[in-house]
């Protein structure tokens, strides 16, 4: 089955840029995979961010900043969501997401966005 | 606006059983398949189970699999999760959430809290 792997922390300062990866298992080609990432502040529900599965097969969630970003990364089978400009308010929970035809819906381990 | 609102959490002791519903607002409930995601304390999430727009089909999480029913009532704009046979591990928060076109979950509501413990 697939697996998501992502850093379990981040740090960046305020006005940079943080990049945030997110792995698949060995076996699993990333190309073949809409990718999804979800931002989550203590004590609220997630919220989605964006989903990305080519430069011409992306979408933005509703009222999502054009600061956050999704790519992929062949050479590592990592999905990348880039948050530009860091906002205190950037700091939360990250995770990402993939549908696969027979385990449906997986998730990362999530990150931990620090913005200091 | 577009809302859900989950209730029926709670305390359970292991073995028992509790159900779920959520409650959908401001959209056309009956167009659009449901999700139910689940958290433990200071865990990351986990996707549980679907359920289609008209509940044809349903698809479980090995983890919750012939111990879980997920159902729906699109004439009360209601999703449901009878779960049975409650464990430790199913101590959570219990998350309904909106699937669209492309598989994301674009709506969530704001959960309810699941433990079981004697």
């Amino acid at each position: 089955q697939p697996v998501l792997t992502q850093p379990t922390s981040l740090s960046a300062s305020p006005g940079a840029s943080a990049r945030l990866t997110c792995t698949l298992r060995s076996g699993f080609n990333l190309g073949s995979y809409r990718i999804f990432w979800y931002q989550q502040k203590p004590e609220s529900p997630p919220r989605y961010l964006l989903s990305y599965s080519s430069d011409s097969s992306k979408h933005q969630g509703s009222g999502v900043p054009s600061r956050f970003s999704g790519s992929k990364d062949a050479s590592s089978n990592a999905g990348i969501l880039v948050v530009s400009g860091l906002l205190s308010e950037d700091e939360a929970d990250y995770y990402c997401m993939i549908w696969h035809s027979s385990a449906y819906w997986v998730f990362g381990g999530g990150t931990k966005l620090t913005v200091l | 606006e577009v809302q859900l609102v989950e209730s029926g959490g709670g305390l359970v002791q292991p073995g028992g059983s509790l159900r779920l519903s959520c409650a959908a607002s401001g959209f056309t409930f009956s167009d659009y398949e449901m999700i139910w995601v689940r958290q433990a304390p200071g865990k990351g999430l986990e996707w549980i189970s679907y359920i289609s727009s008209r509940a044809t089909t349903m698809y479980y999480a090995d983890s919750v699999k012939g111990r879980f029913t997920i159902s729906r009532d699109n004439a009360k704009n209601s999703l449901y999760l009878q779960m049975d046979s409650l464990r430790a591990e199913d101590t959570a928060v219990y998350y309904c959430a909106r699937e669209t076109m492309v598989k994301a979950f674009d709506i969530w509501g704001q959960g309810t809290m699941v433990t079981v413990s004697s």
